[in-house]
């Protein structure tokens, strides 16, 4: 299957600070990427859906001046997380997906764990 | 009501048995379907996509697609250990490329 990738894998941080993850499709070109977020024995949770070149389009409920996402090309989306609180720390991983696939498959990065002290 | 609903679990088979993971999914006009495996602490992997009617099977794993009764289905035959982790079924949806996921079943295989 197609390969995306996510940097950092982990990050520790503190409280007021801002943190950047890179989401990357390093075999095809991702039309479309996908955030996610993911507390301990719960389920994903869709935060928000980027296309390159546009603005992105949140979930209710997702404070999209708080996660700040830019996909800037078809194989680079960022989610910003701006002045991160402890309860921002999660694990957030990223999908991609394109409209080439046959069956708009959308395959995830290996997450990013997010802990804010 | 849930868009994707799966049979809770937990589920524990014993070593080479079969084990049975059941989806049903509301919206009746979705078009393709996954199943992901996503061990404790990772990332869900894609291990299956079903797109039309019938079986699709790859190595030790068969899905199973009913559009009729909006009911698809993953059979993992010859179950291993490194087979425990929990299987989430994913609907795409027919008007953007957004994923809806069930709750997952998990799976645990005995040796």
């Amino acid at each position: 299957g197609a390969v995306v990738s996510q940097h950092p894998s982990r990050v520790i941080c503190k409280s007021g600070t801002s943190v950047k993850i890179e989401c990357r499709s390093l075999d095809f070109q991702a039309t479309t990427m996908f955030w996610y977020r993911q507390f301990p024995k719960q389920s994903l949770m869709l935060m928000a859906t980027s296309n390159e070149g546009s603005k992105a389009t949140y979930e209710q409920g997702v404070e999209k001046d708080k996660f700040l996402i830019n996909h800037a090309s078809l194989t680079l989306s960022t989610l910003t997380v701006t002045s991160a609180h402890p309860e921002d720390s999660s694990f957030y991983i990223c999908s991609a997906t394109s409209g080439g696939l046959p069956y708009n498959e959308q395959f995830f990065g290996p997450g990013t764990r997010l802990t804010v002290l | 009501q849930k868009e994707v609903e799966q049979n809770s679990g937990p589920l524990s088979v014993p070593e080479g048995a079969i084990a049975s993971l059941n989806c049903t999914y509301s919206d009746r006009v979705s078009q393709s379907f996954f199943w992901y495996r996503q061990y404790s602490g990772k990332s869900p992997e894609l291990i299956m996509s079903i797109y039309s009617n019938g079986d699709k099977e790859d190595g030790r794993f068969t899905a199973q697609l009913n559009k009729a009764s909006q009911y698809v289905s993953l059979l993992i035959r010859d179950s291993q250990p490194s087979d425990s982790a929990t299987y989430l079924c994913a609907v795409n949806s027919a008007v953007d490329y957004k994923l809806s996921f069930g709750a997952g079943t998990t799976v645990t295989v005995r040796a």
